[in-house]
């Protein structure tokens, strides 16, 4: 059974950063590709970015160019998203997934969530 | 950016009504597209990937429909556990969601 578990809810003040981790079991952690979906109260969930636990390529969206870093730790099977600079809109729970395969790119499994708070 | 746009954005129903919400998408994503549940405070649950393939373990009762740039996901008899948020996303280019059709008891 395949398991995505994150780390725990985070209180950081404005300019802060935050790195939530997402660690795998249940599965091969590699190659897989982990994507990092954040979602704003009452908001639809939005796509930030991706690793390949493989060989570590990654991928963010143009939103997040320059804040966000996505890494793997793959003696751990532990994926890792970092947000620098951190704002009050980027209050929100960011959810780790993981897609199917590349040809098959939908999220079939989710971590539980991480609930960041951005507040001064 | 492929954008993804639902209707109707809340839905009252009763149990065992037949219920369809509808997912447009600005260009064309074949049929990239798939479906989630969500209840508040989880993560989304994957119901319907490629337009109209089911999970496993998701029941028979839910469905989906469409290509190119028009998608509907139907329930055909609501149960007392599909109260929920539904998302449409796209995956033909990044990943774009839909802003989400609440069913709610009527």
């Amino acid at each position: 059974q395949v398991q995505l578990v994150q780390s725990g809810a985070e209180v950081k003040k404005p300019g802060a950063s935050v790195k939530i981790s997402c660690k795998a079991s249940g599965h091969t952690f590699a190659p897989y590709i982990i994507h990092w979906v954040r979602q704003a109260p009452g908001q639809r969930p939005e796509w930030m970015g991706w690793i390949n636990t493989g060989n570590g390529d990654t991928n963010r969206s143009q939103k997040f160019q320059g804040r966000v870093t996505i890494s793997r730790d793959t003696s751990a099977t532990t994926a890792y998203m970092e947000l620098k600079n951190l704002k009050s809109e980027d209050t929100a729970v960011y959810y780790c997934a993981r897609i199917a395969g590349v040809l098959n790119a939908y999220f079939d499994y989710w971590g539980q969530g991480t609930l960041v708070t951005v507040s001064s | 950016d492929i954008q993804m746009t639902q209707s109707p954005s809340t839905l009252s129903a009763s149990v065992g009504d037949r219920v369809t919400i509808a997912c447009r998408a600005s260009q064309t994503i074949s049929s990239w597209l798939a479906w989630y549940q969500q209840k508040p405070g989880r993560a989304p649950k994957l119901l319907i990937y490629k337009a109209s393939i089911l999970e496993s373990g998701v029941p028979s009762r839910f469905s989906g429909s469409g290509s190119g740039t028009e998608f509907t996901l139907t329930i055909s008899s609501l149960q007392p556990d599909d109260f929920a948020t539904y998302y449409c996303q796209q995956y033909h280019t990044y990943w774009t969601f839909g802003q989400g059709t609440k069913v709610e008891i009527k």
